[in-house]
């Protein structure tokens, strides 16, 4: 099945700085990966995802990028604020439906420091 | 805005009791999941179902079973619960079709403690 990891498992930026978070993946099968944002004490919320049909998407602050050939794909976010502290989760599945399965990779607690 | 309710936040409970986690959301949704979060293992599926009364096992089925008896209800029970089934556990929906597997909705979770 697929495997997904995720680093760094934490990351500490200043305020301002820019946070790169990185997820590999094993199943080239795999087309589809959003990224959820869990802040402290409530609910993952997905913040943007990617079709393996592109290979960047940007939304503001936060862009992820995605490279086929290398099974690898990452969370930017630029200037950072104390408000993007939070768990990130990136995650993988064959397929847009119920029975693709997302996998989740094991999270990245980011730290922003003002 | 999609509202994904579990009944409790924190539960305690003893070595071989049977526990019920209750979920419920308010948008009609076809699809319902049950993750179970833990630290550095990030979010792992135990049971989801695509429809009333049916269910197919996630990646980490063992020691659980599930129950849909209404579209917007879905249940977690741990038949005789043990000490590594403490853990954070989340319920999620989603809208069916094109794009099932996208925009899972979370509910805030239920922190489970067994002693």
């Amino acid at each position: 099945g697929e495997n997904v990891e995720q680093h760094p498992s934490t990351l500490s930026v200043q305020e301002g700085d820019s946070a790169v978070i990185k997820c590999t993946y094993s199943d080239s099968a795999s087309n589809y990966f959003p990224w959820y944002k869990q802040e402290l004490g409530k609910r993952p919320q997905l913040i943007i995802d990617i079709r393996s049909n592109v290979g960047e998407k940007k939304d503001q602050r936060i862009a992820v990028t995605l490279n086929k050939t290398a099974k690898h794909f990452s969370l930017h976010i630029t200037e950072t604020q104390p408000e993007d502290s939070a768990v990130y989760f990136c995650a993988a599945s064959t397929g847009y439906n119920a029975g693709n399965m997302l996998t989740f990779g094991g999270g990245t607690r980011l730290m922003v420091k003002p | 805005d999609v509202k994904v309710t579990q009944s409790s936040r924190y539960l305690v409970k003893r070595t071989g009791e049977k526990v019920f986690l209750e979920c419920v959301q308010d948008m009609d949704h076809e699809n319902m999941f049950w993750y179970r979060q833990d630290p550095g293992l990030g979010l792992r599926l135990i049971y989801f179902s695509y429809d009333v009364k049916m269910k197919e096992k996630g990646d980490i089925p063992e020691g659980y079973s599930v129950s849909r008896e209404k579209k917007e209800r879905f249940s977690l029970i741990l038949e005789s619960a043990s000490t590594n089934q403490t853990s954070m556990y989340l319920c999620a929906s989603s809208l069916e079709g094109f794009g099932a597997n996208e925009k899972l909705f979370f509910g805030s979770g239920t922190q489970l403690s067994v002693l």
